[in-house]
């Protein structure tokens, strides 16, 4: 049971490039987020989908888009890559959402922005 | 929005002592608090959980304790061994919306 599946592991971009994240889940989850986690910080939230084709705002959204064209799988895109941008970043499946929900996370994806 | 603090930011203990991990919040709306524990180089796992209806939690070692009155929340870890040693998040999510507010983690190192 692979859970939730992050790729890639590590990135490294340069400044204006562009790139995908792909998250995949099997467990047939409604609920997909997409988070980002800074030094001191913890995880913050970018952008999250209630289900296929749906997609929302997080608490940090600026710079980032993200589709939902199937249920089990959740892209964050980088349009133009900024330093700022430089994280690791953690996508998260539940079977619904708000207070009824538990988040099951993958292992992450190192970007490196130069 | 909801602000969620957790201190303390570090913390050292000795194998077979007890650590205390403290998150305050600050929406009243907020009824499931969630703690997450990541070990290196992982994504953080669900490891106990409280609702607001319930003041006490309890899973072996592990403990969560909730006060809304007050607006906290701790995690107590009892009899530490080396394998807890990991960072720790603590969480809040309200009633209504589908946002988790993350505390700003608890980097927890038990000394054999």
């Amino acid at each position: 049971n692979a859970g939730v599946t992050q790729t890639p592991k590590f990135r490294v971009l340069k400044t204006g490039q562009s790139m995908t994240l792909l998250c995949a889940q099997d467990m047939n989850h409604e609920y997909m987020y997409w988070y980002r986690q800074d030094p001191g910080m913890g995880l913050r939230l970018i952008h999250y989908s209630v289900g296929e084709g749906t997609t929302a705002k997080g608490e940090v959204p600026d710079g980032y888009n993200v589709s939902r064209l199937k249920k089990q799988n959740f892209l964050l895109g980088l349009e133009s890559a900024a330093p700022s941008q430089t994280s690791v970043y953690f996508c998260a499946s539940s079977f619904t959402g708000g207070a009824k929900n538990i988040q099951y996370f993958g292992a992450g994806t190192r970007l490196s922005v130069l | 929005g909801e602000n969620v603090e957790q201190h303390p930011s570090t913390l050292s203990v000795q194998e077979g002592d007890s650590a205390v991990i403290k998150c305050t919040y600050s929406d009243s709306a907020s009824n499931y608090f969630p703690w997450y524990k990541q070990e290196l180089g992982k994504g953080p796992q669900l490891i106990i959980d409280i609702r607001s209806n319930v003041g006490e939690k309890k899973d072996q070692r592990i403990a969560v304790t909730l006060n809304k009155t007050a607006k906290h929340f701790s995690l107590h870890i009892t009899e530490t061994q080396p394998e807890d040693s990991a960072v720790y998040f603590c969480a809040a999510s309200p009633v209504t919306g589908n946002q988790f507010y993350f505390g700003t983690g608890t980097s927890l190192t038990v000394i054999p």
